[in-house]
């Protein structure tokens, strides 16, 4: 069964450091959503991709994400200069651009920034 | 703006039913989601309700939708230990994003 997966599942990096993390959706998926979680809340979303082209991006997206889908397959969140308010579950989704459009999840990448 | 609302928790014993309630704004919503997530776990969609149903039902789980007042539930019959998790309900805007409330922790006590 390959569902959505990401890579790493934890990170732990100093403030300053930039980070990247990894999502391969279901293949036949071509949206791709990244969501941020933090404790005792829900996923926020962050960013959605249609193919390769990212179509929205939350006001949560400051200038130092940023996320990539170049070929419509997998795709990259990049962190620059990490603040520890960074720190919380990064989520990974996909789904087909069909009703009803249901989110598939990874397990998450969880950032911890020292 | 979009907002969805839950509240945190939500205690049963083994064998009751439950019932987890959700209020969301954006009356434009095409569907609405209910998710469980076990810890260390991913979300997993549990089931979905198009926004012109009243009512849908799959085995165990009933999901009832009040369109006027924009309120959503979910009951769980007959719920066993293995139902202890977080469920999240969402909502599916106009456009692609889906917002998330914050989730109702529900604790099965044997």
């Amino acid at each position: 069964d390959t569902g959505v997966s990401q890579d790493p599942r934890h990170k732990i990096t100093k403030r300053g450091q930039n980070v990247t993390f990894r999502c391969d959706p279901i293949s036949e998926h071509n949206r791709l959503y990244w969501y941020r979680q933090t404790l005792g809340q829900g996923p926020e979303f962050l960013t959605y991709f249609q193919n390769e082209a990212q179509l929205e991006k939350s006001r949560l997206l400051s200038d130092r994400f940023s996320a990539e889908r170049p070929k419509g397959s997998f795709s990259t969140l990049e962190i620059q200069r990490t603040e520890q308010g960074d720190s919380a579950m990064y989520l990974c989704a996909s789904s087909l651009d069909r009703a009803p459009g249901e989110l598939f999840f990874g397990e998450g990448s969880r950032l911890t920034v020292l | 703006g979009e907002d969805v609302e839950q509240s945190l928790f939500l205690s049963v014993r083994e064998g009751d039913s439950s019932v987890i309630n959700c209020t969301y704004t954006d009356s434009s919503s095409t569907y609405l989601y209910w998710y469980k997530q076990e810890p260390g776990a991913g979300l997993q969609l549990l089931t979905y309700i198009f926004s012109n149903m009243d009512m849908k039902q799959d085995q165990r789980l009933t999901v009832l939708l009040n369109k006027k007042d924009k309120h959503l539930s979910l009951r769980i019959a007959d719920t066993q230990t293995g139902d202890s998790a977080i469920y999240f309900c969402a909502e599916r805007t106009g456009g692609q994003n889906f917002v998330f409330g914050p989730g109702t922790r529900l604790s099965v006590l044997p």
